[in-house]
C-alpha cells in the first residue's frame, strides 16, 4: 500500500527573486549530479548537470554549485518566474550504469 | 534531443486486470531504462532497470511477477502490471538512458486507478 505522505521542503518565492535551493547528498563516490524539475502530474525534465571535476556550471538562468568537500549541491535560479513554480529533485550518479540516487525534492512555489 | 514517450498516460481499470505501459526513446537508442513509482509529494521510487535484450533487475520488495518489465528493442520497454489491485494505483514513471546520453531522461508518467 501507499506510504504515508511526508512533507517536501519547500521554498515560496517572489516573482523577480532569485532562488536557492539546497541538497546534501549521500555518497562520497557520487562523481556526476543533476537536477529536476518536476511539474504537476509531469515526469521529471533535465535541468542541469554537473560533473565532481568542477564545482560550479551555469546555464540558462540557472547555475549549480558542488562542494564535494560537505556533500552538499545548490540549484541558482535567476529572476524565478511563475512557471518555475515545480518540485526539483537533486540526483546523484557514480559510475556509468546510469542508476541515480534522488533526493527528497524541494516544492517552489513563485508568488506573482 | 532525448525524448522519452510514455503510453498511456492515464489509465482506469478493474481490479483483477492486467494493464500494459509502453516506455519509448524517441530520438536515441536507449540500452537501459528504468521503471519508477511515485506516490504524492514524494520522491521516485525505483521499480527496476531493464538492459535491452535481458532480464530486468527488480529492486528489493518489488514483486516480479507482478510488475513484468520487457525491454525487446533499444527504443522500447514495457511495464505489465498484473492482476491488479487498488493498492497498485500510483503514478508510474519510465526513463531512458544510453547512446549520447548521460543520463536518465525521463517519460511523462502514467497515472493508473485501478477500481
Amino acid at each position: 500500500g501507499e506510504s504515508v505522505g511526508l512533507h517536501l521542503p519547500t521554498l515560496s518565492v517572489q516573482e523577480g527573486d532569485n532562488s536557492i535551493i539546497n541538497c546534501a547528498y549521500s555518497n562520497s563516490a557520487s562523481d556526476y549530479f543533476i537536477w529536476y524539475k518536476q511539474e504537476s502530474g509531469k515526469g521529471p525534465q533535465f535541468i542541469i548537470d554537473i560533473r565532481s571535476n568542477m564545482d560550479k556550471r551555469q546555464g540558462q538562468r540557472v547555475t549549480v554549485l558542488l562542494n564535494k568537500t560537505v556533500k552538499h549541491l545548490s540549484l541558482q535560479i535567476a529572476a524565478t518566474q511563475p512557471g518555475d513554480s515545480a518540485v526539483y529533485f537533486c540526483a546523484e550518479m557514480r559510475g556509468s550504469n546510469y542508476k541515480l540516487t534522488f533526493g527528497k525534492g524541494t516544492l517552489l512555489t513563485v508568488n506573482p | 534531443g532525448a525524448v522519452v514517450s510514455q503510453h498511456p498516460s492515464w489509465v482506469i481499470c478493474k481490479s483483477g486486470t492486467s494493464v500494459k505501459i509502453e516506455c519509448r526513446s524517441l530520438d536515441f537508442q536507449a540500452t537501459t531504462m528504468f521503471w519508477y513509482r511515485q506516490f504524492p509529494k514524494q520522491s521516485l521510487m525505483l521499480m527496476a532497470t531493464s538492459n535491452e535484450g535481458s532480464k530486468a533487475t527488480y529492486e528489493q520488495g518489488v514483486e516480479k511477477d507482478k510488475f513484468l518489465i520487457n525491454h525487446a528493442s533499444l527504443t522500447l520497454s514495457t511495464l505489465t502490471v498484473t492482476s491488479a489491485h487498488p493498492e497498485d494505483s500510483s503514478f508510474y514513471i519510465c526513463s531512458a538512458a544510453g547512446g549520447s546520453t548521460d543520463t536518465q531522461y525521463f517519460g511523462p508518467g502514467t497515472r493508473l486507478t485501478v477500481l
